[in-house]
């Protein structure tokens, strides 16, 4: 069965930096696009970030653009999310997602919580 | 503020049917990009029950159902039961921004 397992979350200062990892098991990880999705306490879901199965395209969401880097190993299994100048906005649950098709995710992760905070 | 909208909340009795509309514009929806829909019950992780605008996944009962039009669009569910009270977010793809986006989510209370 598929499973998606985040981790890398934690306590950061605001201005510091993050990388979450999410290690894919039960489907051809290499041939997925893979997704970023975050929630913040209380609040909706928020997209923010797509790396196409074979990593030759990437696209954010304009709350981490140019903050964050997307980014897999393939031989791995893994897919990451590089962020810096973290701001307390930033605080969130961080869920990866399987692509199926047309930006559909059908397999989430548990998440990771990410807290910006001095 | 989301580049879809949702309206903040909607209810409905058991075994009534309720809709969900999800309104963008001409750079998402209307451009012709896909809808997706989830369903997440607070503590759980969302679940994929519409993709594609119209089309369910396996395991997603057909009381469920998602429409296109213009630039809305609209996720129906007939046959009300108190397991279906949850968050409901319409997804898509905006050629202006170069990236997916969610609606703000519905919460579906039944009473």
């Amino acid at each position: 069965q598929v499973q998606l397992v985040e981790s890398g979350g934690g306590v950061v200062q605001p201005g510091g930096s993050l990388r979450l990892s999410c290690v894919a098991s039960g489907f051809r990880f290499s041939t997925h696009g893979m997704h970023w999705v975050r929630q913040a306490p209380g609040k909706g879901l928020e997209w923010v970030a797509f790396i196409r199965s074979d990593g030759s395209n990437k696209y954010y969401g304009d709350s981490v653009k140019g903050r964050s880097t997307i980014s897999r190993d393939n031989s791995q299994n893994t897919l990451y999310l590089h962020m810096n100048s973290l701001r307390p906005e930033d605080t969130a649950v961080y869920y990866c997602g399987k692509d199926y098709t047309n930006w559909a995710i059908d397999y989430w992760g548990q998440g990771a919580l990410v807290t910006v905070s001095s | 503020q989301s580049v879809l909208t949702q309206p903040p909340s909607v209810s409905g009795a058991p075994g009534q049917r309720v809709t969900i509309s999800c309104t963008g514009s001409s750079s998402n929806i209307g451009a012709n990009y896909d809808v997706n829909w989830y369903q997440q019950v607070p503590g759980v992780v969302p679940k994929l029950l519409i993709y594609s605008n119209n089309i369910r996944p396996s395991g997603v009962p057909d009381r469920f159902s998602g429409s296109k039009s213009g630039t809305s669009a609209s996720l129906a569910i007939t046959g009300l039961q108190a397991e279906d009270e949850a968050d409901y977010y319409c997804q898509s793809y905006d050629n202006s921004l170069s990236a997916s986006v969610f609606g703000g989510g519905t919460k579906l209370t039944v009473l």
